[in-house]
C-alpha cells in the first residue's frame, strides 16, 4: 500500500503562473483534503472532496481550486500566484466513516 | 483567539527526560490527533484519541473531554523524537482538522 503519494515534492513558480499538486490517496479512502501550511505555522485547511465534488471550504480565495476524479485522486489549482502562496502544500486522505486519516509528504512550493 | 492552542511553542530537553506537550481547543470534537512532522515536511500520525489514554512504545496520549484538554508525553527522550508535534482536532460535524501551531521539539544528546 503507497500510502498518499503528492507531486511534485518541489517546485518554483513565478508571480502570476499557475500552478497544478497532485494527489493520490491512500488505497480504501475516497475523502481528500488539501492544507497549506506556512512556514513555522500549523496547516490551515483548504477544501476537502468526495464524490467529486467540494464539500466544504475554509477561508481561502477563489484563486484556489479543486478537483476530485473517479479514482478518488484530486488536484489542488491555484492561479495568479502570489508571493504569500509560498507554502507547503499537504494532502491528506480519509475513508468516509470514522476520524482515520493520512498524510502525504506534500509539495513545496517556492513563488518568486 | 486560535479554536485549537498548543503550548509550548518551543521545547528543548535532555536525552532522557520526561516531556510533555499540551494542546487546549475551543470546539467540540469527535476525535483530537496527535502528530508528528520532521523537516522534510511529511506528517505521521501518532495518535487518535476520542477519550481516555493511548500508548505505543514511549508515547503516551491522554485527552480530557470535559476540560477540553490533550496531553502528549514522551518518556525516556531521544534524540531522533526531535520534530515538529501538532495536535489536530476533529469535528465530527465538518470532517475536517483544525490545527494547532505546532511545537517544536529538540532533544539534545
Amino acid at each position: 500500500d503507497a500510502g498518499v503519494t503528492q507531486s511534485p515534492t518541489h517546485l518554483i513558480k513565478t508571480r502570476g503562473q499557475q500552478v497544478t499538486l497532485r494527489c493520490s490517496p491512500k488505497s480504501g479512502h475516497d475523502t481528500v483534503s488539501w492544507y497549506q501550511q506556512a512556514l513555522g505555522q500549523g496547516p490551515q485547511f483548504i477544501f476537502q472532496y468526495y464524490e467529486e465534488e467540494e464539500r466544504q471550504r475554509g477561508n481561502f480565495p477563489d484563486r484556489f481550486s479543486g478537483h476530485q476524479f473517479p479514482n478518488y485522486s484530486s488536484e489542488l489549482n491555484v492561479n495568479a500566484l502570489l508571493l504569500g502562496d509560498s507554502a507547503l502544500y499537504l494532502c491528506a486522505s480519509s475513508p468516509r466513516s470514522g476520524n482515520t486519516i493520512y498524510f502525504g509528504e506534500g509539495s513545496w512550493l517556492t513563488v518568486v | 483567539k486560535n479554536e485549537v492552542e498548543q503550548s509550548p511553542q518551543n521545547l528543548t530537553a535532555q536525552e532522557g527526560e520526561f516531556i510533555t506537550i499540551n494542546c487546549s481547543y475551543s470546539v467540540g470534537i469527535s476525535a483530537l490527533h496527535w502528530l508528528q512532522q520532521h523537516p522534510g515536511g511529511g506528517i505521521v500520525s501518532l495518535f487518535m484519541l476520542s477519550s481516555g489514554k493511548k500508548k505505543h512504545g514511549r508515547l503516551i496520549a491522554t485527552i480530557n473531554i470535559q476540560e477540553k484538554h490533550s496531553s502528549l508525553h514522551i518518556t525516556a527522550s531521544h534524540p531522533r523524537d526531535s520534530a515538529v508535534y501538532i495536535c489536530a482536532a476533529h469535528s465530527g460535524s465538518a470532517r475536517q482538522l483544525t490545527f494547532g501551531s505546532g511545537t517544536q521539539l529538540t532533544v539534545l544528546p
